[in-house]
This record gives structure tokens, C-alpha cells and sequence, in this order.
């Protein structure tokens, strides 16, 4: 099957600092990415979705200056958490599907933990 | 803005016992599909479902599709302690290509061996 990989993951940042999370589709071409966040004991909520080649679209309460989305290929896409606070400390999983196939699962990657201290 | 309820939040069984979660929403859906989570892990896609009354089965696992396409349902027969995990139904609400999906709040399933 699609495999997706995720690095790092784990992170722990200091508060104000920005950390880089990368999103690898590794044996297929993802033109469209997306990025979830869940808190502990809760459920996946979609931050936004990364386009290749153009803006990523964001959810509704998502800070878009915050949570920076760049899909610079069909296999990469990184989301960046500017000026962390211990708020954003979570888990961040991305997914892609493999629509060459014409698969419609999602494929998800084994996630980031961040925390912020 | 647009909800996928699921219920319930958690459930203990003892092993051997069946086990059913649900999935309901206000608009009617696309499709929808289910995922299980592992502790400590992330989720792997089960199945989907796309017509109404759809029912498709998976080993013990039995999926469907309400008739008005705004429910779904997965039930476990016969629990073993490898089902341990939380089970997401995810709703795609539109038809586009977007592949959008809304998760519903999960089922974390414990299972007593």
C-alpha cells in the first residue's frame, strides 16, 4: 500500500520558536495534502488542505500566518508552526491520497508530537 | 459548521462481547468511511462507503450505510482484545475532488481479555 512518512517524530520547542514538520508521500505523487491536528483523547481536526504548485486552503479558526502550508512538490509538503506556545503543543498528522490509482483512502503519516515548552 | 457525531465516546466490553459504534449527521453525505486509530499510533483506513443502505462486511466487521445516507454504523461481533483502539467514521460531505474529509469524534474501544 501508499506509505507516508512524517519527520520528526517527535519535537520539543522552546515558546516563540517555529518548528518545521515535513510530510512525505514516498511511492506516490500526492498533488493535494492534508493536515491534522488532535489533541489527547480527541478527534482529527482538518487544519488545512496543501496544494501542489498553490496556496494551501485553511479551515475556518485555522491562522493561516500561524500554521504556514508549502507543497514545493507532489511528494512534500511542510507545515510550519510559527511562534509556538504551549497551546499548539499537539499531535500533527498528515494524510494524502493516491489519485493516480484512484484510490479514495487516505493514507496518513505516523504523526508529530510537539511540544512546546 | 458541518458536525459528524459519533457515538458513543467510549466503550468496555468483555472479550467475546459485540460492540457498535455510530456516525450520524444533519446533511446527507457523500460517503463515508471508517478508520481505526491504535494507541500511540495513526489511523489506518478500514472501509468506505458510498450508496444508500450500503452494507459491506470485513471479517467480524460489519459496516452500513443508512438509507438516507446521514448514518453509518460499524459493529464488531464477537470482540477480541487486538480490536482495542478507536474507531473514526470520516464523512465526505460534498461530491468534488477534493477529498475532504470530517471526522466524527471516535469510539475508543476497550476490550477485557
Amino acid at each position: 500500500g501508499a506509505v507516508v512518512s512524517q519527520h520528526p517524530s517527535w519535537v520539543i520547542c522552546k515558546s516563540g520558536t517555529s518548528v518545521k514538520i515535513e510530510c512525505r508521500s514516498l511511492d506516490f505523487q500526492a498533488t493535494t495534502m492534508f493536515w491534522y491536528r488532535q489533541f489527547p483523547k480527541q478527534s482529527l481536526m482538518l487544519m488545512a488542505t496543501s496544494n501542489e504548485g498553490s496556496k494551501a486552503t485553511y479551515e475556518q479558526g485555522v491562522e493561516k500566518d500561524k500554521f504556514l502550508i508549502n507543497h514545493a512538490s507532489l511528494t512534500l509538503s511542510t507545515l510550519t508552526v510559527t511562534s509556538a506556545h504551549p497551546e499548539d503543543s499537539s499531535f500533527y498528522i498528515c494524510s494524502a491520497r493516491d489519485w493516480d490509482r484512484g484510490s479514495y483512502e487516505q493514507y496518513f503519516g505516523p504523526g508529530t508530537r510537539l511540544t512546546v515548552t | 459548521g458541518q458536525q459528524v457525531m459519533q457515538i458513543p465516546q467510549y466503550q468496555h466490553v468483555q472479550e467475546g462481547e459485540d460492540f457498535t459504534t455510530y456516525c450520524n449527521s444533519s446533511t446527507t453525505l457523500s460517503n463515508i468511511q471508517w478508520y481505526k486509530q491504535r494507541p500511540g499510533g495513526h489511523p489506518v483506513f478500514l472501509i468506505q462507503l458510498v450508496k444508500s443502505g450500503e452494507v459491506k462486511k470485513q471479517k467480524r466487521l460489519t459496516f452500513q450505510f443508512g438509507e438516507a445516507k446521514k448514518n453509518s454504523s460499524l459493529h464488531i461481533t464477537a470482540t477480541q482484545t487486538t480490536d482495542v483502539g478507536t474507531y473514526f467514521c470520516a464523512a465526505k460531505l460534498h461530491s468534488g475532488n477534493t477529498g475532504k474529509l470530517i471526522f466524527g469524534q471516535g469510539t475508543t474501544l476497550q476490550v477485557k481479555p
